[in-house]
């Protein structure tokens, strides 16, 4: 079984500051995806930024950046120029390579920025 | 496009009620799924369909049914509501269910059972 781990519920950063936000998970499987959504007040569950577990470049996606640490089951999410936009909370995934199908969502941090 | 939509966006249900929630998605997407989100929780697949009339369960599916009769719709059925299911729900759509899709939220269903 897989699971996704968030240990931070709650975080905050000053308008144009830098963030990063942790998520660890536990799988046997070799090749799998790492995602970040990101879930505004709207609800709306939106995709940030995926990571291929079998590529060593860590993703990159405008001020959103990743630092994958395969070996030590680590997918943190780095926030640069945080803006009030940003404000959301954020959920780490698992997808597994072969089948996919199914996410499996870690509990999720509520990140707020503040002006 | 619409995108992916849902009906009701809120709805109070006694226990024992039945209900459908309603999902539809007009991209032409393979694959849609039924997820719940409760508090201090991330999503969790109920059910997912891969095509019309192929349908498996997810992680926590008991106590929902699901059909899929056209490429559009994947209908999620409550036939016996219990305050467990109060939950907010989410509908998802991509073109194959493959981890490199983009996978597509409806803006979900607020279920409260009382």
């Amino acid at each position: 079984a897989q699971t996704v781990t968030q240990s931070q519920p709650e975080m905050s950063v000053q308008e144009a500051e830098t963030v990063t936000l942790s998520c660890t998970y536990d799988t046997s499987e070799s090749n799998y995806y790492l995602f970040w959504y990101k879930q505004p007040p709207s609800r709306q569950m939106i995709l940030v930024i995926r990571q291929e577990a079998y590529k060593q470049q860590n993703a990159t996606e405008n001020r959103f950046s990743v630092n994958f640490q395969k070996a030590a089951k680590s997918f943190s999410l780095k926030i640069s120029d945080s803006q009030l936009g940003d404000t959301a909370m954020y959920f780490c995934a698992f997808m597994k390579y072969a089948t996919g199908n199914q996410f499996y969502f870690g509990t999720g941090t509520s990140l707020t920025v503040i002006p | 496009n619409a995108g992916v939509t849902q009906t009701p966006k809120f709805q109070v249900l006694k226990t024992g009620q039945s209900m459908t929630l309603q999902c539809a998605q007009d991209m032409n997407h393979e694959y849609m799924s039924w997820y719940r989100q409760d508090p201090g929780m991330g999503l969790r697949l109920i059910h997912y369909s891969v095509g019309a009339g192929i349908t498996d369960q997810g992680e926590v599916p008991n106590g929902y049914n699901v059909s899929r009769s056209t490429t559009e719709d994947f209908p999620l059925r409550l036939l016996s509501a219990a305050p467990s299911q109060t939950s907010v729900y989410f509908c998802a759509s991509s073109p194959s269910g493959g981890p490199t899709d983009t996978q597509y939220f409806g803006p979900g269903t607020r279920l409260t059972v009382l």
